[in-house]
Parts: C-alpha cells; sequence; structure tokens
C-alpha cells in the first residue's frame, strides 16, 4: 500500500514569491492534516481537514496561507507571497477518522532567501 | 491545559544497552498517547500507541512503552538498542474530549545509539 505522497520535496524561493505544496493522501483515509515543522521542534498543526471540509484551520496563518482539498482526496497548501520566517518542512498527514493514528508524508522542505 | 514534556533533549546508549525515552502529560480525561520516530530528511513514522487496556503496549521495530497513569508517563522503551535506532523520537497525546481531536506533540528526544 502507499504511503502519504508529498511533491517537491524541496523547494527555494525568494521571499514575496508564491509556493505551493501537494499532497496525495493514503488511499481511504478521510482526514488529511497539514503541520510545519521547525528544525528539531514537534509538528505544529496547520488545518485539518475531514473530506474536502476544513474542519480545523485556527492555526493558519491566512493573510497568506491557503489550502484546499478539492473531492476530498489531493490537497494543496498555498503561501503567497513567502516570507523568511515561513522557512520549515512542511508535512502532510492522512488518518482513518480523527482518531486514527496518523500517518505522515516525507515531508517538503522550503527555503525562502 | 493539555501538554506534553520530553524531559531530555538527547539520551545516549551503547550499543545492547536497554533504552528509555521520557514521556509525561497532562491532560483532563483519560489520555490517547502516541510515539512517533523521525529518521533524518524522512517524516515521522507512527511507532505504537496506548488507548485503553493493557498498560504495556509493543509497536515496531521491538519498541514498547508503558502508560502509567499515576505517573501520568508514557515511556518508551527496548531491551537491547541499534545503531540504526538513532532518530528523533515524538511522545503525543490527545484527549478524548477535546473535541478538535488535537494531537499535542512533545519537542523531541534526540536518541544516539553508539557501536
Amino acid at each position: 500500500e502507499a504511503g502519504v505522497v508529498q511533491s517537491p520535496r524541496y523547494k527555494i524561493i525568494e521571499k514575496k514569491q508564491p509556493v505551493a505544496f501537494w499532497c496525495n493522501p493514503i488511499s481511504g483515509h478521510n482526514t488529511l492534516y497539514w503541520y510545519l515543522q521547525n528544525l528539531g521542534q514537534g509538528p505544529e498543526l496547520l488545518i485539518r481537514y475531514e473530506n474536502e471540509e476544513a474542519v480545523d484551520d485556527s492555526q493558519l496563518p491566512k493573510d497568506r496561507f491557503s489550502a484546499e482539498r478539492l473531492k476530498g482526496v489531493d490537497s494543496t497548501l498555498k503561501i503567497q507571497p513567502a516570507e523568511l520566517g515561513d522557512s520549515a518542512v512542511y508535512l502532510c498527514a492522512s488518518s482513518l477518522g480523527s482518531v486514527g493514528e496518523q500517518y505522515f508524508g516525507p515531508g517538503t522542505r522550503l527555503t525562502v532567501t | 491545559a493539555q501538554s506534553v514534556a520530553q524531559p531530555e533533549d538527547q539520551v545516549n546508549v551503547a550499543e545492547g544497552n536497554p533504552l528509555t525515552v521520557k514521556c509525561t502529560y497532562s491532560v483532563s480525561g483519560n489520555p490517547y498517547l502516541f510515539w512517533y520516530v523521525q529518521y533524518p530528511n524522512r517524516g515521522l513514522q507512527f511507532l505504537l500507541k496506548y488507548i485503553t487496556g493493557d498498560n504495556l503496549v509493543k509497536g515496531s521495530y521491538g519498541f514498547e512503552a508503558e502508560f502509567n497513569k499515576s505517573q501520568t508517563s508514557f515511556h518508551l522503551k527496548k531491551p537491547s538498542a541499534l545503531v540504526s535506532d538513532s532518530a528523533l523520537y515524538f511522545c503525543a497525546v490527545r484527549d478524548p474530549m477535546d473535541s478538535n481531536y488535537q494531537l499535542i506533540w512533545g519537542a523531541g528526544t534526540k536518541l544516539i545509539i553508539k557501536p
């Protein structure tokens, strides 16, 4: 069974540029999460989807971050414009329901210069 | 407020020796507890979880963890460490009374196994 797929794995952009990350969850997992992880720290939740509905986006900086999960499967996280402080690893995870254990993708390492 | 503490930033163990990575938590109800491992440049991998039942939980790669309600702890253990166990380990807790089902993560413990 394929795991959570993320692309790209690495991205380098200049500040003020837009960037987008893509995630394909494990087949059948209706819950999808986007996390931000800084070096040596635990993940910080940005947004959680139940199917196509964003049920918890309280930690998403909505002035520059947006996300969508059309058709309740793949998801895209966008930053526009990017700032230097956005440099981090962006992790996508999925689970079978909100209570199940989460399975993570390899992450996208974003560097903003 | 819900919280998770991993009191050790780093744990060093000789190969073949037993290892323990500590985790304590604070939640209002009976906790759901998880351990994840992260290898360099990889995403987090689920190791094991405690929801209810036997306090000793067995997981992947020979790891186990013991839920201790009185000490509010969920320490990760392995009887004999391997060099390949070297990685970053995260403890996480969920309060089942939290309608947001949010996972609260510890800061992580770097485990170094020396040959």
